[in-house]
């Protein structure tokens, strides 16, 4: 089946380390895309590519940074410089200029600092 | 700024007690509007897509509806299994992103 799958479903981050969260998709999808939801709050943009070897600044970008080397996958990594990262963390892929079927979203992965 | 506001932040209905969840939004030139269902601890599930004014899609229990300033998820005769938070979000004519409301929590009682 095709879909997106997100990895850990739990991630514990202690003070001052950096943690990379895993995305990979086999929708065969070529925009990928992070987002990060908080209690009471929309899902923000993190950062999103449309092109392999290439991405672009969401939001709130800060302290987060992202690669794209395949098609298929788009990792995040929760860097020291982030100060609050405890937060459920989204994953989507989509299609260039179809709509239709909007975004796909992986099952996420919750990050807690301990 | 894009932006969505989605009402009530919370709703809690009967089984078979029909109502509506409000989306409103501002953007420079809509691409699209979407309506999303998430269920806790996981990822949103796509519903529907909307993209002029006057449209309507309908899916099951759902109906949603599209005017320049806002949408509608009509849910008619909803059941427990409805239960879940509804999420809108708009892409702008020329953004590559959505923007997300901060959702409408659905509690059904049998």
């Amino acid at each position: 089946d095709g879909g997106i799958t997100q990895s850990p479903k739990y991630l514990f981050r202690k003070e001052g380390q950096n943690v990379t969260l895993s995305c990979e998709q086999n929708l065969n999808h070529d925009a990928m895309y992070w987002y990060r939801q908080d209690p009471g709050q929309g899902l923000r943009l993190i950062y999103y590519s449309q092109i392999v070897n290439d991405f672009q600044k969401g939001d709130i970008a800060e302290g987060y940074s992202v690669s794209r080397e395949k098609k298929e996958s788009f990792p995040l990594t929760v860097t020291s410089a982030q100060k609050n990262p405890t937060a459920f963390y989204l994953c989507a892929s989509s299609s260039l200029g179809g709509l239709d079927y909007g975004y796909t979203f992986g099952s996420g992965t919750r990050l807690t600092v301990v | 700024e894009d932006q969505v506001t989605q009402s009530p932040e919370a709703l809690r209905l009967q089984e078979g007690e029909s109502s509506s969840l409000n989306c409103s939004y501002t953007v420079s030139g809509l691409r699209g509007l979407f309506w999303y269902r998430q269920d806790p601890g996981k990822g949103p599930e796509f519903l529907f897509t909307l993209y002029s004014a006057g449209e309507e899609k309908e899916k099951e229990r759902l109906k949603a509806t599209l005017t320049k300033k806002e949408s509608f998820l009509h849910i008619t005769a909803p059941k427990p299994e409805d239960s879940a938070t509804y999420l809108c979000a708009v892409q702008a004519e020329f953004n590559n992103d959505m923007r997300f409301g901060a959702g409408t929590r659905l509690t059904v009682k049998p």
